[in-house]
């Protein structure tokens, strides 16, 4: 399987500033036959399932603000808050769908709070 | 707007079957792979397994074993059977829609169903 980890486990950003959040993945998830990166970004708030904000590694789902974006290639990625709201507040994850036969892998999560 | 509802029972003992059921509205199984994931209390999720509507599957290679999925394409519906449960199967279970083919990520999900398992 590839493991998909994550950095930080937690972080705390002050309103305003940005938020940066790493994934890295056990091999490379770029396709090279359509020059596409299979990883996902989510967004998760207590007691919801989680929201996809991000697929493609950088391409931004319908509706997520533009303050969100993601960026990297084959094994490392990046998921970036410009400027953090209070809303922003959450647990994010970082999913690879690179894998044939399909064995979807999630980072471990990042807990993203108000300093 | 693509909604999943979802149901199943909430406790079951050691050893029992968990059984859970996702209902699809605002489209159709036809086109897509639908999953399931969980997440124990407090942790990660974790991909269980996915079927297309003409019921083809992939499983997790550790839950393969007991894992089974099907689909209902009249009632417009899937579901997912887990044998055997132990305490380390208590979660969150969340349906979710991946994609048409070649790799999913999920972009609709049911609202969750915690299961516990407890004697």
């Amino acid at each position: 399987d590839i493991v998909v980890t994550q950095s930080p486990d937690s972080l705390a950003v002050s309103l305003g500033e940005r938020a940066t959040i790493n994934c890295k993945s056990s091999q490379s998830v770029l396709y090279s036959s359509n020059n596409k990166n299979y990883l996902a970004w989510y967004q998760q708030k207590p007691g919801q399932p989680p929201k996809l904000l991000i697929y493609w590694a950088s391409t931004r789902e319908s509706g997520v603000p533009d303050r969100f974006s993601g960026s990297g290639s084959g094994t490392d990625f990046t998921l970036t808050i410009s400027s953090l709201q209070a809303e922003d507040v959450a647990v994010y994850y970082c999913q690879q769908y690179y894998s044939t036969p399909p064995v979807y892998t999630f980072g471990q999560g990042t807990k993203l709070e108000i300093k | 707007q693509v909604q999943l509802q979802q149901w199943g029972a909430g406790l079951l003992k050691p050893s029992e079957t968990l059984s859970l059921t996702c209902a699809v509205s605002g489209g159709s199984l036809r086109g897509y792979y639908w999953s399931w994931i969980r997440q124990p209390p407090g942790k990660g999720l974790e991909w269980i397994g996915e079927i297309n509507h003409s019921g083809s599957t992939n499983y997790n290679p550790s839950l393969k074993s007991r894992v089974t999925t099907s689909v209902d394409i009249s009632k417009n519906q899937f579901s997912l059977k887990l044998s055997s449960v132990t305490a380390a199967d208590t979660a969150v279970y969340y349906c979710a829609r991946g994609g048409g083919s070649g790799g999913s990520c999920f972009g609709y999900w049911g609202q969750g169903t915690l299961v516990t398992v407890s004697s």
